[in-house]
């Protein structure tokens, strides 16, 4: 079946730290992977995407991604975490020709310590 | 940046009860996606619209739910008989074009009693 995993449920990492949120896939054919980040009360709001191309993708607040198709996995990072990321990311990927719903990971939450 | 708006933000309803919750997409898209969160648990996809029909749905989405595109510009989600388990917030998402990223709204956070 295709999903998507997120495989830590919270991470914590000291502000000015370079971050890391875990993102893996299974999928039958070419994905096309996502990071959206949901604040408190709020809706997601898009941070990036891969579709084709570099597997290096910088997206909105300083965030980037790196696709690493071997290994099936799309980790979002940060080189230097700010206490304002501190949100619920979430992993998404869109599979197949037609169809492009979007398949959530479940989510990981982030919190920068002052 | 142009925004997918969503009303209410909050409805409470009592169990058995008709809902409509309402989205307006960015103008010029045309894809439309309804999602919803349950507290605490990750976005579940409902269903997808796309040319004035249901391109594809979930399991989720069963008889009782229903979408509309009344007119040029609104959206809707009806639950026809609420169930306790509908409590949710529920996300509506549109986007222009093949592969283009989706936009989200800020949700309608819907409570049954």
């Amino acid at each position: 079946a295709q999903s998507v995993a997120q495989p830590e449920d919270q991470v914590n990492v000291a502000e000015g730290n370079p971050l890391t949120v875990k993102c893996t896939y299974s999928v039958s054919g070419n994905p096309y992977l996502f990071w959206y980040v949901q604040y408190p009360n709020r809706g997601l709001q898009f941070l990036l995407k891969y579709i084709t191309g570099d597997n290096l993708v910088k997206g909105s607040y300083g965030f980037e991604a790196e696709f690493n198709k071997s290994q099936t996995s799309f980790h979002l990072k940060k080189p230097s975490a700010l206490v304002s990321d501190s949100a619920l990311y979430f992993c998404a990927v869109i599979f197949g020709n037609r169809d492009d719903k979007i398949i959530f990971g479940k989510g990981t939450r982030l919190h920068i310590l002052p | 940046e142009p925004e997918v708006t969503q009303t209410p933000s909050h409805q409470v309803t009592q169990m058995g009860q008709e809902v409509i919750l309402r989205c307006v997409p960015i103008s010029n898209h045309l894809y439309f996606y309804w999602y919803r969160q349950i507290l605490g648990q990750k976005v579940e996809f409902l269903v997808s619209f796309y040319n004035n029909e249901i391109s594809e749905k979930s399991e989720i989405f069963d008889d009782q739910f229903s979408v509309e595109r009344p007119d040029g510009s609104n959206f809707t989600l009806k639950i026809r008989s609420t169930k306790l388990e509908d409590s949710a917030m529920y996300f509506c998402a549109s986007r222009e074009g093949w592969r283009e990223k989706q936009f989200f709204g800020p949700g309608t956070r819907l409570t049954v009693l």
